[in-house]
């Protein structure tokens, strides 16, 4: 069964356009970790933001800003006046400390396009 | 503070062949991981070393193998290469077992 569930594969959006990338997740573990990283057309991996299982408040960290919700086992990430540097793929990613320690499931990500 | 870095950059091999790629971790970050990146599988994990130990193993081939040095640097080994080998292998670091982890630029490797 897929682990985390990016349902959208392509957003593409006009510059300043707020865009919400979602992120469903699955696990039995009580205490599990969820992140969301971005992958720029250079390939590496940056990391955006940690958030475990037992923190539910969002966060918002500049024009970015997270929405955690257990009730929904949902983790979705909004861009807030988008910009043509915000282009990447974007990667929600899992990591279950009971069964699986460190290790991160990543979901199929979601390639966004902002036209200027 | 100087990010993961990751040798070779690019690599072409055919099969058969054999191949050592090679991570250095973030100063003072002691947990290497590995993953592979293919558009067909995505992003998945290979393994993890933890001060010189395997702690964590993904679902790949004994074809696959790594280690990791007491200065924390660690290599991954894939021997008899595959067409299907070809992807983009990331290391990534983190200070412990749940924080988060950084990646490098990736080796691309192409198998001919």
């Amino acid at each position: 069964a897929q682990k985390v569930t990016q349902a959208q594969t392509e957003i593409s959006v006009v510059e300043k356009e707020d865009v919400t990338l979602d992120c469903v997740y699955e696990t039995r573990d009580t205490t599990y970790y969820l992140f969301w990283y971005k992958q720029p057309p250079s390939g590496e991996l940056v990391f955006l933001i940690r958030r475990n299982s037992f923190d539910e408040q969002n966060e918002i960290s500049g024009r970015y800003s997270w929405n955690f919700q257990k009730s929904t086992s949902s983790f979705n990430f909004t861009i807030t006046a988008s910009q043509v540097v915000d282009s990447a793929v974007y990667f929600c990613a899992l990591s279950e400390a009971e069964t699986s320690g460190s290790r991160l499931t990543f979901g199929e990500g979601t390639q966004l396009t902002v036209n200027p | 503070k100087a990010g993961v870095t990751q040798t070779p950059r690019y690599l072409i091999k055919t099969r058969g062949q054999q191949v050592t790629l090679s991570c250095s971790p973030i100063s003072g970050h002691r947990s290497v991981s590995w993953y592979q990146q293919t558009p067909g599988q995505g992003l998945q994990f290979l393994f993890e070393y933890f001060s010189e130990t395997q702690r964590n193993k993904g679902n790949f081939p004994g074809r696959f193998s790594g280690r990791q040095f007491s200065n924390s640097r660690s290599e991954m080994n894939v021997s008899t290469l595959e067409l299907g080998d070809s992807a983009l292998y990331l290391c990534a670091s983190s200070l412990g077992q749940f924080n988060e982890q950084f990646f490098g630029p990736g080796t691309r490797l192409t198998v001919l």
